[in-house]
């Protein structure tokens, strides 16, 4: 099985503008998540999204935003990008059985975006 | 804020089991323990979990306390392709509320 794919690789921006980055899950898996990493605050959630609806989200302006589509892939935008923004963004997917059962995430190489 | 607690950096010498602590204090009765590592500019891996009993697979075994307010992950013996981040984090057993906060990690570093 392929596994979690997130394009581009590496993108630079400048500030003001907007990014959107996508995430193929691993195929069968229908829930994916969204994570910012810094060197300064770590590892931090964004949201998830399962079956097209978010599920939950973490503690992040509306500028950043996300969905999900009806084959699972997802895309996170940015806009209004602030040099802060800077960041290594993973996602992950899981297959999650119903609502009750945990399953382990599995994550893509992320997405480095610069923002001069 | 991180519902755990893990110091910031270990050492281990190449060969001797690395024990690698994480304190979850606040944990509820619904919360698993997961171990997840990190390798420079790759995406986490996923480790280990558990609820309550310890468990061991091919990578590591998971050390559970009986009241559950911490744990440690054992890998057995340590080579330098373990070097990584290590990061515990408590999830729920539903998808409720779970925001699946990383924490900072352990940095460990194996010593040839």
């Amino acid at each position: 099985k392929a596994g979690v794919t997130q394009t581009p690789r590496y993108l630079i921006k400048t500030r003001g503008q907007q990014v959107t980055l996508s995430c193929s899950p691993i195929s069968g898996h229908r829930s994916v998540s969204w994570y910012q990493q810094t060197p300064g605050q770590g590892l931090q959630f964004l949201f998830e999204y399962f079956s097209e609806t978010q599920r939950n989200k973490g503690n992040f302006p509306g500028r950043f935003s996300g969905r999900q589509f009806s084959n699972s892939r997802s895309e996170m935008n940015v806009s209004t990008l602030e040099l802060g923004d800077s960041a290594l963004y993973l996602c992950a997917s899981s297959s999650i059985q119903g609502a009750t059962v945990r399953e382990k995430l599995f994550f893509g190489s992320g997405t480095q975006l610069s923002v001069l | 804020d991180a519902k755990t607690t893990q110091p910031p950096s270990m050492d281990c010498a190449e060969g001797r089991a690395a024990n690698l602590p994480c304190n979850h204090s606040t944990i509820s009765g619904n919360e698993y323990v997961y171990w997840y590592r990190q390798i420079h500019s790759q995406g986490p891996q996923y480790i280990i979990h558990g609820l309550k009993n310890n468990e061991t697979n091919e990578m590591a075994s998971l050390i559970i306390t009986e009241d559950r307010k911490s744990s440690t992950l054992i890998l057995p013996h340590a080579t330098l392709r373990d070097t990584a981040v290590y990061y515990c984090i408590v999830r729920p057993k539903t998808y409720r509320d779970d925001k699946i906060i990383f924490g900072k990690g352990t940095r460990l570093h194996i010593l040839p």
